[in-house]
């Protein structure tokens, strides 16, 4: 079975620093994995995904994610945190063999601190 | 393009009751997927739908059940309600393809809190 931990619940950062949101996975096969923000009271927001080739990728409002195999993880990272960027973040991964559906992560509430 | 629409946005039930949620998805997207979203359990998934057709399920009870039309627009129904049905219910839209490697995109979703 597939499965996404993110072992921080809570990550803090003061603003203008970088920030990384850790997340590792677990599958049988290939992994495409996810970044989805929450804002309050909001619905979920695609930031970027890996599906295959370059193993950083770059998403949107400058987040980026690096794919390690070995390590089986996909960290989310910015180089300089703003203060809007305070919001829960969850990994999601899935797998393309067999019918298996886009498992989350528990989520990590991220706060950056002016 | 317009987003993914969930309509109700708030809904107060009572235990025993109904309800039925609905999602329009963005235009020209084929899949549907639901997920319940709590504090203590987090995302977990629902079912998923593609042309009408039920591809996955979650490991829910009965009482939970969904459907698609022909337009894509999905509904899903909860019977007797029970307290632990609080919940956020999301309602996510990808592709014209059925790719399992497209983007979910996810609507604001339904805020049910049964008393």
């Amino acid at each position: 079975a597939q499965s996404v931990a993110q072992p921080e619940d809570q990550v803090n950062v003061a603003e203008g620093n970088p920030l990384t949101v850790k997340c590792t996975y677990s599958v049988s096969g290939n992994p495409y994995l996810f970044w989805y923000v929450q804002y309050p009271n909001r619905g979920l927001q695609f930031l970027l995904k890996y599906i295959t080739g370059d193993n950083l990728v770059k998403g949107s409002y400058g987040f980026e994610a690096e794919f390690n195999k070995s390590q089986t993880s996909f960290h989310l990272k910015k180089p300089s945190a703003l203060v809007s960027d305070s919001a829960l973040y969850f990994c999601a991964v899935r797998v393309l063999s067999g019918n298996t559906p886009l498992v989350f992560g528990k989520g990590t509430r991220l706060s950056v601190i002016a | 393009k317009a987003g993914v629409t969930q309509t109700p946005r708030y809904l107060i039930k009572t235990r025993g009751q109904q309800v039925t949620l609905s999602c329009s998805p963005i235009s020209g997207h084929r899949s549907v997927s639901w997920y319940q979203q709590t504090p203590g359990q987090g995302l977990q998934f629902l079912f998923e739908y593609f042309s009408e057709t039920q591809r996955n399920k979650g490991n829910f009870p009965g009482r939970f059940s969904g459907r698609q039309f022909s337009n894509s627009r999905s509904e899903m129904n909860v019977s007797t309600l029970e307290l632990g049905d609080s919940a956020l219910y999301l309602c996510a839209s990808s592709g014209t393809s059925g790719d399992r490697t497209d983007t979910q995109y996810f609507g604001p979703g339904t805020r049910l809190t049964v008393l």
